[in-house]
């Protein structure tokens, strides 16, 4: 059965750091992957996603993912965190290609940002 | 072009009743997708409805259903309702035009069964 594995519960990081969250998951062939954002009192946000080519895909708000066959992962990434960043962000694969429901998600990151 | 629209935004229901949660797509979205966030189970997926046909299912007893229709509007029921299914209710719309499409996803509405 397929599987998102999200490590981290909680990361803080100071304004202006780099970002870096973790993703793995479990699958025999190569999933559908995406990473979707949630702030308090909302429903999700897709920032990325991921489906076939280049392994390193842009996103929305300045994040950036790169899938890795070898390590089953697809991090997520920002050079640079914003206060508003601060929300909790999760994983999520599918066989499906993410149109037919039946997204499998991630436990999620707490991100919280430091001034 | 409008959201997909989730309704009401909070209910309040006590054990033993039943509930109706409504969605409506994004215009042109023939998908509609439901999902159960908790903060011990995270997100899980409750069931998938395309052209008012229910084609995905996840692991919930029978007392999770859902309809879609003509419209692509969808709703879901839970009957006799347990103090476990207070949680937040997803739902999230797809045009299904073709590989690379994504879900979008509302605000959810907040169920609280006391």
């Amino acid at each position: 059965a397929q599987s998102v594995t999200q490590p981290d519960i909680h990361i803080t990081v100071s304004e202006g750091a780099s970002l870096e969250l973790r993703c793995n998951y479990s699958y025999g062939a190569t999933p559908y992957l995406f990473w979707y954002v949630q702030s308090p009192g909302q429903g999700l946000q897709l920032l990325l996603k991921y489906f076939s080519g280049d392994t390193l895909v842009q996103g929305i708000k300045g994040f950036e993912a790169e899938f890795k066959r070898s390590q089953s992962s697809f991090n997520l990434r920002k050079p640079s965190v914003h206060w508003s960043d601060a929300a909790e962000y999760f994983c999520a694969v599918t066989i499906y290609g993410g149109s037919q429901g039946n997204l499998i998600f991630g436990k999620g990151t707490k991100l919280s940002v430091k001034p | 072009k409008a959201g997909v629209t989730q309704t009401p935004r909070y209910l309040i229901k006590t054990r033993g009743q039943q509930v109706t949660l409504s969605c409506s797509p994004i215009s042109g979205h023939r998908s509609v997708s439901w999902y159960q966030q908790t903060p011990g189970q995270g997100l899980q997926f409750l069931f998938e409805y395309f052209s008012e046909t229910q084609r995905n299912k996840g692991n919930f007893p029978g007392r999770f259903s859902g309809r879609q229709f003509s419209n692509s509007r969808s709703e879901m029921n839970v009957s006799t309702l347990e103090l476990g299914d207070s949680a937040l209710y997803l739902c999230a719309s797809s045009s299904l035009a073709g590989q690379g499409d994504i879900q979008y996803f509302g605000a959810g509405t907040r169920l609280s069964v006391l």
